[in-house]
């Protein structure tokens, strides 16, 4: 398997802008994680799906930023409109349900917001 | 709400001696732990994963152990090399109802092996 697939790897946009990131989780696969890094504040989980549907979006920060999972091998998190406080490095994990289960992340898209 | 907490957040060593990081939670309702290596400007790569019912986990140089009930897990690395410079994060994964299948971050350990 190629491993989880995000795209972009980068994305410089200007302020006001739509941005899309996306994911492909590795295939059978059933939970995926998006989260943020930055240096001020780490990792965060903005997000996770279980078999497609959102278990826990408490920590998408704001309405601007929303995250989709029509089927099992696509995930979308949008931001509109961005701002330059959302410029950070955004990853995707993917793992099998059981909680018992190793999580894999992709490359990571590097998201500038100018 | 679970909290991970990595100790140091720096760590500079010369080459040959033994690396020891810390990793330190809150709930011990996990399912397990797993650490994760990253490259600047890279992904996060998986090391270990410890289920919740182990003690300790194996890789080559690499040696975690989990003491869930005291929320503990230590990261032992035999031997550093250059290449051991990285950041390490370790995380859990919960198993409560209001956490279930969370995987939580510590903010990492930022190791540096001298030649």
């Amino acid at each position: 398997d190629a491993g989880v697939i995000q795209s972009p790897r980068h994305e410089v946009t200007e302020m006001g802008q739509e941005v899309t990131l996306r994911c492909k989780p590795i295939s059978g696969h059933n939970s995926l994680f998006w989260y943020r890094q930055t240096m001020m504040r780490g990792l965060e989980l903005l997000i996770y799906f279980n078999n497609n549907v959102p278990i826990d979006d408490s920590g998408m920060p704001e309405d601007r930023f929303s995250a989709k999972m029509p089927n099992a091998s696509f995930s979308t998190l949008k931001i509109q409109p961005s701002e330059p406080r959302d410029s950070a490095v955004y990853f995707c994990a993917s793992s099998l349900e059981r909680g018992d289960t190793e999580a894999f992340f992709g490359q990571g898209t590097r998201l500038t917001v100018v | 709400k679970q909290e991970v907490t990595q100790i140091p957040a720096a760590l500079s060593v010369p080459e040959g001696e033994n690396l020891v990081l810390n990793c330190s939670f809150t709930d011990s309702a996990i399912y397990n732990l797993q650490w994760f290596r990253q490259d600047p400007g890279k992904g996060l790569t998986s090391l270990l994963l410890i289920q919740s019912s182990q003690r300790e986990q194996t890789s080559g140089r690499l040696n975690a152990s989990l003491d869930k009930s005291s929320g503990r897990s230590t990261l032992y690395i035999a031997a550093s090399q250059p290449g051991d410079s990285a950041t390490y994060l370790c995380a859990v994964r919960g198993s409560q109802t209001d956490s279930w299948g969370k995987l939580q971050f510590g903010a990492g350990t930022q190791v540096v092996v001298t030649p």
